[in-house]
C-alpha cells in the first residue's frame, strides 16, 4: 500500500490563481480530512467527508473546496489563491471503525502565494 | 471551536536527558493523542490515550490522560538525535455525531550532541 498520497510536493502561485491539491488513498477508508499547518497554531481542520458524495466544513473552510466523487481521492481547490493561503496542507485519512490510532497523514503540500 | 494549550513551545536538550512536555484545555477531551512530525513529512501517531487516568507507554515515550479529561502530558526518556522533530498533542471530541480533532501548536524538540 502507497497510504496517503499527496501531490504536488511543492507549489507557487499568484494571487488570483486557481489550482487543486490532490490527495489519495488506497486503504478504502471512509474518512479523509485536509489540514492546513500554520507555524505557532498546529493543524486546522479544513474540511473533511465521512464518505463518497458526502462532504462537511471543518474550522477554516473559507477559500476552499473539496468534493468527494471516489472513496479514494479528496482533491482540494483554491478558487483564487491569496497570500493568507500560504501554508502547508495536510491530507489525512482513517477507517468508519477505528479511532484516531489509525488516521494517516500525507506528506503534505508545501504552498506559496505571491 | 476547541482550544489545546501547548506547552513548552520548544525546548533545547542534552542528548540522554529526559523531557516533558504538556497540553491543556478548558473543554473536556475524550481521546488525547499524541503525534510526532519529522521535518518535511507529515505527522505520525506516537500514543493514543482513551481512558480518563490512563498512563500508557511506547518505548522511552510515556503519556498521560489527565483525570480532569482536560489535559495530558508526554514524557520521552534518554533522549536520542532522532527525536528531534516537533511534538503535536490532539484531542478528540464528540458534537452530536460527529467527531471533532484539535491539535495544539506543538513543541519544537532540540536535542544537543
Amino acid at each position: 500500500n502507497a497510504g496517503v498520497t499527496q501531490t504536488p510536493k511543492f507549489q507557487v502561485l499568484k494571487t488570483g490563481q486557481s489550482m487543486t491539491l490532490q490527495c489519495a488513498q488506497d486503504m478504502n477508508h471512509e474518512y479523509m480530512s485536509w489540514y492546513r499547518q500554520d507555524p505557532g497554531m498546529g493543524l486546522r481542520l479544513i474540511h473533511y467527508s465521512v464518505g463518497a458524495g458526502i462532504t462537511d466544513q471543518g474550522e477554516v473552510p473559507n477559500g476552499y473546496n473539496v468534493s468527494r466523487s471516489t472513496t479514494e481521492d479528496f482533491p482540494l481547490r483554491l478558487l483564487s489563491a491569496a497570500p493568507s493561503q500560504t501554508s502547508v496542507y495536510f491530507c489525512a485519512s482513517r477507517g468508519r471503525d477505528s479511532w484516531a490510532d489509525t488516521q494517516y497523514f500525507g506528506p503534505g503540500t508545501r504552498l506559496t502565494v505571491l | 471551536g476547541q482550544q489545546l494549550n501547548q506547552s513548552p513551545q520548544s525546548m533545547f536538550i542534552q542528548e540522554g536527558e529526559d523531557v516533558s512536555m504538556n497540553c491543556t484545555s478548558s473543554s473536556i477531551f475524550n481521546t488525547w493523542l499524541w503525534y510526532k512530525q519529522d521535518p518535511g513529512e507529515g505527522p505520525v501517531l506516537l500514543i493514543a490515550l482513551y481512558k480518563a487516568g490512563e498512563l500508557t507507554s511506547n518505548g522511552r515515550l510515556t503519556a498521560q490522560f489527565g483525570i480532569t479529561r482536560k489535559d495530558s502530558f508526554l514524557n520521552i526518556s534518554a533522549s536520542i538525535p532522532s527525536d528531534v522533530g516537533i511534538y503535536f498533542c490532539a484531542g478528540y471530541t464528540i458534537s452530536g455525531s460527529a467527531r471533532q480533532l484539535t491539535f495544539g501548536s506543538g513543541t519544537q524538540l532540540t536535542v544537543l550532541p
